[in-house]
């Protein structure tokens, strides 16, 4: 089955500063890797997504990237702000059909004003 | 539109006690997850149903937990008995049946088991 690597486990970053989460993937037929944001004691948002037929996907200051060859994929956040301030977890399925994602442990981002 | 709603959501219980925790998907949604995360683990796949049939419950840890969806709408996962090691926070998911991936978490069950 599919298995699912994040890094690092707890990220502690200034405001203003840039913030990088990676995962990598065990599956080669994953096609759909969505990000969630699960902000203290509320339930797991997702905040993008990308497919397997592109390479990078950018929200306002939020852009994740995939590369296939390497099975990895990375979360980037630019500008931090204290409210960004939440677990991120990434996840990896072959979307579609009954669509299972696997998650991988989450990481902690702490931003510092 | 109402969010997925979960109840209870903290239940603090003492092992070889029976819980049963319950979800209300947003209404329409024929597709339903189960998940479970232990403290610093990753949010684990349970079970999936879509209506009132389980589509793939590979992900249930025993038989001491059963969940069920009766009439398609809303869902209850039961763990009788409890043991330690089932503490952790249970989240439920929805999705439309033919949609995208997307799926719509409720903001989870804390299950201490003492």
């Amino acid at each position: 089955g599919e298995n699912v690597e994040q890094h690092p486990s707890t990220l502690s970053v200034q405001e203003g500063d840039s913030a990088v989460i990676k995962c990598t993937y065990s599956d080669s037929a994953s096609n759909y890797f969505p990000w969630y944001k699960q902000e203290l004691g509320k339930r797991p948002q997702l905040i993008i997504d990308i497919r397997s037929n592109v390479g990078e996907k950018k929200d306002q200051r939020i852009a994740v990237t995939l590369n296939k060859t390497a099975k990895h994929f990375s979360l980037h956040i630019t500008e931090t702000q204290p409210e960004d301030s939440a677990v991120y977890f990434c996840a990896a399925s072959r979307g579609g059909g009954s669509y299972i994602p696997t998650f991988g442990r989450g990481t902690s981002l702490i931003v510092h004003p | 539109e109402a969010g997925v709603t979960q109840f209870p959501s903290h239940s603090v219980i003492e092992k070889g006690q029976t819980v049963t925790l319950r979800c209300d998907p947003i209404s329409g949604h024929d597709n339903l997850y189960w998940y479970r995360r232990v403290m610093g683990k990753e949010i684990k796949f349970l079970l999936h149903f879509v209506k009132e049939s389980k589509q793939d419950e590979s992900g249930m840890p025993n038989n001491r937990f059963l969940a069920e969806r009766t009439g398609g709408t809303y869902s209850t996962l039961k763990v009788q008995p409890a043991e330690l090691e089932d503490s952790g926070v249970y989240f439920c998911a929805s999705r439309p049946l033919n949609s995208q991936e997307t799926q719509y978490f409720g903001p989870g069950t804390r299950l201490l088991v003492l």
